[in-house]
């Protein structure tokens, strides 16, 4: 079947420009994750969903990342005003249950801040 | 806080070459170990886990070891391909009492295998 999905794969932006970045997770999966992965570095957890319902987003960096799943499937990671250290690798992953520990990734979406 | 450390990269060996690549946890409950990998182009693939203490995680010849005692998850394959060139990620997920079941990940090891 098919897999986590993510768009676009790649975004620049110039910096104090919004982006928004989209994931597709599994379908029929309960559990969203949101990482952000630096160059050359492992990713780092930014928010958890399950279901509708934003769990934790202790992970997020400032007030100008927000991130929601409305409908409890898609989700959108928003980033305001952006800045040049916002520049990185934005990874989405699902799972089927919260008390499943197998996360699926997607492919990422490469932000470039100029 | 958690935390995986693995060793830094790069690490090339030649084809058919035995492979280690170290790492060590720091938790403080039970936390379920991962190995990622994550190839040239792609996105992270789970390569193999294990949830308690002594579980062998395997998977396409790769093994590791949950070893609660050295606190350690170490990566091995007796003969590595060129095809296995890629960057691989410890990691630990450990929810403790909570919901959250995020994983925490070591930095990386990059693996470039030689013909």
């Amino acid at each position: 079947g098919a897999g986590v999905s993510q768009s676009p794969r790649y975004k620049v932006a110039k910096r104090g420009q919004d982006v928004a970045l989209r994931c597709d997770p599994i379908s029929g999966h309960v559990s969203l994750f949101w990482y952000q992965q630096a160059l050359g570095q492992g990713p780092e957890f930014l928010t958890y969903f399950q279901n509708e319902a934003q769990l934790d987003k202790s992970g997020l960096p400032s007030d100008r990342f927000f991130a929601e799943r409305p409908e409890g499937s898609v989700s959108t990671l928003k980033i305001q005003r952006t800045q040049q250290e916002d520049s990185a690798v934005y990874l989405c992953a699902s799972s089927l249950a919260s008390s499943t520990d197998t996360q699926y990734f997607g492919p990422g979406t490469r932000l470039t801040v100029l | 806080g958690d935390s995986v450390t693995q060793m830094e990269g790069p690490v090339t060996l030649s084809e058919e070459a035995f492979l280690t690549i170290n790492c060590t946890y720091t938790a403080t409950g039970y936390p379920s170990l991962f190995w990622y990998v994550q190839y040239p182009g792609e996105g992270l693939q789970l390569l193999l886990k294990a949830t308690k203490a002594d579980d062998k995680g395997s998977n396409k010849g790769f093994e590791a070891t949950y070893r609660k005692e050295t606190t350690s998850f170490h990566l091995e394959k007796g003969s590595v391909q060129v095809s296995d060139s890629a960057v691989y990620f410890c990691a630990l997920s450990d929810r403790g009492g909570g919901a959250t079941n995020k994983l925490i990940f070591g930095t990386g090891t990059l693996l470039a295998v030689q013909p």
